[in-house]
């Protein structure tokens, strides 16, 4: 299968201050990023679609000034948290889908904690 | 109603028996369905898809798809410790983005 990476795989920041995730496919052209949450012991939620070269389509209740998407590339999206806070602590995962609407791939998640 | 249903479990079965996780949908699902397997603390890993009305096997998992009482299942046949994990049932939401819409996952332990 094809594979997609994140970096960094854990990070820990303070309050306040903003990170920035890192989510490539390494093999195949990704027309398609999605961008999920998962909270502990909770399902994945989905936050924001990204189309390379277009502004990402955020989930109802996701706010995208705090959760900046850019997919520049077709081999590169990244997520910016924004003014992280305590609640922002979560499991990141972003997902690839090439021209194959049933074919998506996820990464391996970045684990945020903010202090 | 929620587009794809789990139940959350737990789902305990011994080892060496047959482990069985289902999952209903709605109407906004399409025909495409999708079993990941997620341990704690990583991300999902896809197993099997089906998009046919039937059942498909893949060594020792057969994915069944019900079109029309909607629904969906995963048998796990000789079941082993390593397969204890959350099980998350996808179907692609036919709105007008092609999105994954999961379910809230069943979580399987295979007890010794």
């Amino acid at each position: 299968g094809a594979v997609v990476s994140q970096h960094p795989s854990w990070v820990i920041c303070k309050s306040g201050t903003s990170v920035k995730i890192e989510c490539r496919s390494l093999d195949f052209q990704a027309t398609t990023m999605f961008w999920y949450r998962q909270f502990p012991k909770q399902s994945l939620m989905l936050m924001a679609t990204s189309n390379e070269g277009s502004k990402a389509t955020y989930e109802q209740g996701v706010e995208k000034d705090k959760f900046l998407i850019n997919h520049a590339s077709l081999t590169l999206s990244t997520l910016t948290v924004t003014s992280a806070h305590p609640e922002d602590s979560s499991f990141y995962i972003c997902s690839a889908r090439g021209d194959r609407l049933d074919e998506q791939y996820f990464g391996p998640g970045t684990r945020l904690t903010v202090t | 109603q929620k587009e794809v249903e789990q139940n959350s479990g737990p789902l305990s079965v011994p080892e060496g028996a047959i482990a069985s996780l289902n999952c209903t949908y709605s109407d906004r699902v399409s025909q495409s369905f999708f079993w990941y397997r997620q341990y704690s603390g990583k991300s999902p890993e896809l197993i099997m898809s089906i998009y046919s009305n039937g059942d498909k096997e893949d060594g020792r998992f057969t994915a069944q798809l019900n079109k029309a009482s909607q629904y969906v299942s995963l048998l796990i046949r000789d079941s082993q410790p390593s397969d204890s994990a959350t099980y998350l049932c996808a179907g692609l939401y036919t709105g007008t983005a092609s999105k994954l819409t999961f379910g809230t996952g069943t979580r399987l332990q295979v007890t010794l």
